[in-house]
């Protein structure tokens, strides 16, 4: 079962580089997410979308795009990377019906901005 | 708004010994609360999860979690600590705000085991 896939699993970028991080899920989920870790504050939410063609913003979108034209793929854009944006990124996703519907996760994005 | 603290960001135990790692949460509706576990560069995985249904809830590699409304705590035990318990551990209730879904995650504590 592939879940959710997210690529690349590394990158290096450098500052005011622009990349994109593939996120795929095969479980017609309609929700997905990203969020980045960093150090001593879990995970935050970037950006989220409920079906093909809605997004919108999470805790911490600044710097970030993402867009939903299939209820499989979500990528997320970094437009100018910047240092700041060194984390890693999980893509997730999980059907809408249900508040109690588990989340699912990739197994992770490591983006370092030099 | 919901939110939750996972007191102690690190915590050392001797194999064999009881895991305790405590979660409180903060919501102003009933909660939907999750434990993940992250093994080294690795994603998250799913323990457990409290949906309003029993209030001791029993996850995968024997771990599980009580749900205490009076003491809005959600704390994750095992009673005997295995090498391969030693990950960093995450706490998170759902936040339901104007219609998204999204889990609101603590800081995370990092379960060591001795030998």
């Amino acid at each position: 079962n592939a879940g959710v896939t997210q690529t690349p699993k590394f990158q290096v970028l450098k500052t005011g580089q622009s990349m994109t991080l593939q996120c795929a899920q095969d479980m017609n989920h309609e929700y997905m997410s990203w969020y980045r870790q960093d150090p001593g504050m879990g995970l935050r939410l970037i950006h989220y979308s409920v079906g093909a063609g809605i997004t919108d913003q999470g805790e911490v979108p600044n710097g970030y795009n993402v867009s939903r034209s299939t209820t499989e793929d979500f990528p997320l854009r970094l437009l100018s990377a910047a240092p700041s944006q060194t984390s890693v990124y999980f893509c997730a996703s999980s059907p809408l019906q249900g508040s109690g519907n588990t989340i699912y996760f990739g197994e992770g994005s490591w983006l370092t901005v030099v | 708004a919901q939110s939750v603290t996972q007191l102690g960001s690190h915590v050392s135990v001797s194999e064999g010994a009881l895991v305790l790692l405590r979660c409180n949460y903060s919501s102003s509706v009933p909660p939907y609360l999750f434990w993940y576990v992250q093994y080294p560069n690795q994603g998250l995985q799913l323990l457990l999860k409290y949906t309003s249904a029993a209030t001791l809830v029993k996850g995968i590699n024997g771990f599980e979690a009580e749900f205490k409304k009076s003491e809005t705590s959600f704390h994750l035990t095992k009673p005997s600590a295995h090498m391969s318990d030693a990950a960093e551990y995450f706490c998170a209730v759902i936040t339901m705000d104007t219609g998204r879904r999204a889990l609101t995650f603590g800081s995370g504590t990092r379960l060591q085991v001795q030998p």
